[in-house]
């Protein structure tokens, strides 16, 4: 059974800041991982769809990386700011479009 | 990117009533639309899958008669909480896939219910 952790569960920045979020997941038979963004009491937006043949993304000050041998992917956020404070999920899809999310890291930019 | 809603965004209803949330894709066609709960500070969690034109597959756990599914149409999908009571309180996500080699699965904004 596929399990997706989030690692921290809570980050607290200065602005300025270069930050990265982690997530890992038990069964390396992916088809996508998508990272996601979710404002408080508001839905998910996407942020990063990496295939399961591709190693990275990039959109704007946002790098997602993937590996899927050792079950991990990183979300890298340059020179954060306050806009970016927001809870980040990570989720995978082993097919089907059935994504299982992580817990989320709950991130606080200060300015 | 893809656009999905849903309908309301919020309601409040008295406990034993029953509430429907509607998912639509606004500028594509899913043939499969997903439903999610999230409760407070916690991720979420898968409820079952929406087919189109068939029987929508719940995940362990969910009960059928509780959330009832419906796909009618390519852009649809209904979720009605039956008898609804406190404990179902919750925030309620869909979300659905374009028709395309990605997979990238693109989700409404929310329904937040609370039953009093």
């Amino acid at each position: 059974k596929q399990e997706v952790t989030q690692i921290p569960a809570a980050l607290s920045v200065p602005e300025g800041e270069n930050l990265v979020l982690n997530c890992s997941f038990t069964d390396s038979a992916i088809y996508n991982l998508q990272w996601f963004r979710q404002d408080p009491g508001k839905g998910l937006t996407s942020l990063l769809l990496i295939q399961s043949s591709q190693r990275e993304q990039t959109s704007g000050r946002l790098n997602a990386s993937l590996d899927k041998s050792s079950g991990r992917s990183t979300l890298y956020i340059a020179a954060s700011q306050p806009g970016d404070s927001a809870t980040y999920l990570c989720a995978v899809d082993n097919q089907g479009g059935k994504l299982i999310f992580g817990q989320g890291t709950e991130l606080s930019v200060k300015p | 990117g893809a656009v999905v809603s849903q309908h309301p965004s919020w309601v409040i209803c008295k406990s034993g009533t029953s509430v429907k949330i509607e998912c639509r894709s606004l500028d594509f066609q899913a043939t499969t639309m997903f439903w999610y709960r999230q409760f407070p500070k916690q991720s979420l969690m898968l409820m079952a899958t929406s087919n189109e034109g068939s029987k929508a597959t719940y995940e362990q756990g969910v009960e059928k008669d509780k959330f009832l599914i419906n796909h009618a149409s390519l852009t649809l999908s209904t979720l009605t909480v039956t008898s609804a009571h406190p404990e179902d309180s919750s925030f309620y996500i869909c979300s659905a896939r374009e028709a395309s080699n990605t997979g990238e699965l693109f989700f409404g904004e929310g329904s937040r219910l609370t039953v009093l």
